[in-house]
């Protein structure tokens, strides 16, 4: 166990529709990162949170947005669904350390079904 | 942009025998680091190890070992005395030193089995 939850474990939805994924990172842990690992793309880096606030972003559509709110959670919203994005999504965190090293973490993912 | 390549697909070895996964990068930059992931059927994401680019000496974690060679943008994995457990979808990942940006460059992966 990382550490790291994600909610929910499954989700199937229609083409055109919104979800929601949520990540808690591990306690103190302050960067949040989203991952898609698809069939076709493999794994992908989306896009970083550190302490609220956007670091990095990655291979992310327009149609999906997230954000960390205070208490450090993070959700990941995927609207406009289509049936490309299918995938298993996965949140890390991690904590700044001495050095500039620092572990990611992976949570257990979510599995998206679009039908 | 820096890339990661897993050249080989899906391996195969024994049970207790050695296998050695295969990984190129391609960077620009001096200073970084280098992973391999574990993904069981779980597809729980496993650190197995890591190497610093800066440090010349190869990483080692138990039966797990790492041949790095910086000139060649090479970064093997060697599993030795491989167990059933083993058996999994292995990833190279990069990462680059330094800055606000840490997020993992993955490799297409490489699927292992182990025959006991």
């Amino acid at each position: 166990d990382s550490g790291v939850t994600q909610t929910p474990k499954h989700l199937i939805t229609a083409t055109g529709q919104r979800v929601t994924l949520r990540c808690s990172p591990r306690s103190g842990d302050l960067s949040v990162y989203w991952y898609q690992q698809s069939l076709d793309q493999g794994l992908q880096f989306l896009i970083q949170y550190y302490n609220g606030e956007e670091r990095a972003k990655g291979n992310i559509l327009e149609r999906f947005s997230a954000q960390q709110f205070p208490d450090l959670h993070s959700e990941l919203n995927l609207s406009s669904l289509e049936l490309g994005d299918s995938a298993l999504y996965f949140c890390a965190s991690s904590t700044p350390v001495a050095g500039d090293y620092n572990e990611q973490f992976f949570g257990p993912g979510t599995r998206l079904t679009v039908l | 942009a820096q890339t990661v390549t897993q050249s080989q697909p899906e391996m195969s070895v024994q049970e207790a025998e050695t296998v050695t996964l295969s990984c190129t990068y391609d960077t620009s930059e001096s200073d970084y680091y280098l992973f391999w992931y574990k993904q069981p059927p779980s597809r729980q994401m496993i650190l197995v190890i890591r190497q610093e680019a800066y440090k010349q000496q190869n990483a080692t974690e138990n039966r797990f070992s790492v041949n790095f060679q910086k000139a060649a943008k090479s970064f093997s994995l060697k599993i030795s005395d491989s167990q059933l457990g083993d058996a999994a979808m292995y990833f190279c990942a990069y990462r680059r030193h330094g800055g606000s940006q840490g997020n993992l460059i993955f490799g297409k992966g490489t699927k292992l089995s182990v025959k006991p």
